[in-house]
C-alpha cells in the first residue's frame, strides 16, 4: 500500500511569487485535505477535496486555491506570496468524506518565502 | 468557537515509564477524535482515533480516554520507549458535511533513557 507522497520536499520562493504544491493520495483514497503549519503549531486545515470538488475551507484567502484529478491525488496552488506563508504544507488522504474517516498525511512540503 | 488545546507543551518521561498526555477540548458537537505523532521532519502519523460514542479505546501499547462531561480526553502510553519521542496532537473533528480536523498545538514528549 503507498502512502502519501508530496512534492517537491521543500521549495523556496519569493514574494509575490505564485506556487504549486503536488499531492498523491493513498491507495484506495478519494478525499483529500491540506493543511498548514507554522512552526510550532498545529496544522490548520485549509481546504479538502472530494469527487473532483472543494468540499469545505478553513479560513484561508481565495489566493489559496486547488485542484482534485480523477486519479485523486491534488494540487494546492498559492498566488501572490507573502512572507506569512512561509510554513509547512501538508496533504491528508482518507477513504471517503465522512467524519469518522481518519486522515492519513503526508510529510509536507517546506515552503519558504524570502 | 473551536478550541483544542492540550495541558502541557513539553512532558518529559523515563523510558519503560508510562506517559499521559492531556487534552480539553471546547466544543460539545465534536463528534470525532484523533491522536497524532508526528516527528521532527515528518508528516503526522495516525495513531488512535475514538468516536464520541465510546469512553475508550485501546491500541498497541497506547490507550485512549474520553471524558465527554469535562470535555477531555487522554492518551496513555504503556512502557515509553526512545521511539515515542515526538510532538503529540489531539485533533477533534465534527459533523458538518465535509472532515475540517481541528489539531491543538502539540505535547513535546521526551523519554529519558
Amino acid at each position: 500500500e503507498t502512502g502519501v507522497t508530496q512534492s517537491p520536499t521543500h521549495l523556496i520562493k519569493t514574494r509575490g511569487q505564485q506556487v504549486t504544491l503536488r499531492c498523491s493520495s493513498q491507495s484506495g483514497h478519494n478525499t483529500v485535505s491540506w493543511y498548514q503549519q507554522a512552526l510550532g503549531q498545529g496544522p490548520q486545515f485549509i481546504f479538502q477535496y472530494y469527487r473532483e470538488e472543494e468540499n469545505g475551507r478553513g479560513n484561508f484567502p481565495p489566493r489559496f486555491s486547488g485542484l482534485q484529478f480523477p486519479n485523486y491525488s491534488s494540487e494546492l496552488n498559492v498566488n501572490a506570496l507573502e512572507l506569512d506563508d512561509s510554513a509547512l504544507y501538508l496533504c491528508a488522504s482518507s477513504a471517503g468524506q465522512g467524519v469518522n474517516q481518519p486522515q492519513h498525511f503526508g510529510d509536507g512540503t517546506r515552503l519558504s518565502i524570502l | 468557537g473551536e478550541s483544542v488545546g492540550l495541558h502541557l507543551p513539553t512532558l518529559s518521561v523515563q523510558e519503560g515509564d508510562n506517559s499521559i498526555i492531556n487534552c480539553a477540548y471546547s466544543n460539545s458537537a465534536s463528534d470525532y477524535f484523533i491522536w497524532y505523532k508526528q516527528e521532527s521532519g515528518k508528516g503526522p502519523q495516525f495513531i488512535i482515533d475514538i468516536r464520541s460514542n465510546m469512553d475508550k479505546r485501546q491500541g498497541q501499547r497506547v490507550t485512549v480516554l474520553l471524558n465527554k462531561t469535562v470535555k477531555h480526553l487522554s492518551l496513555q502510553i504503556a512502557a515509553t520507549q526512545p521511539g515515542d519521542s515526538a510532538v503529540y496532537f489531539c485533533a477533534e473533528n465534527r459533523a458538518g458535511g465535509y472532515q475540517k480536523v481541528t489539531f491543538g498545538t502539540g505535547t513535546k514528549l521526551q523519554v529519558i533513557p
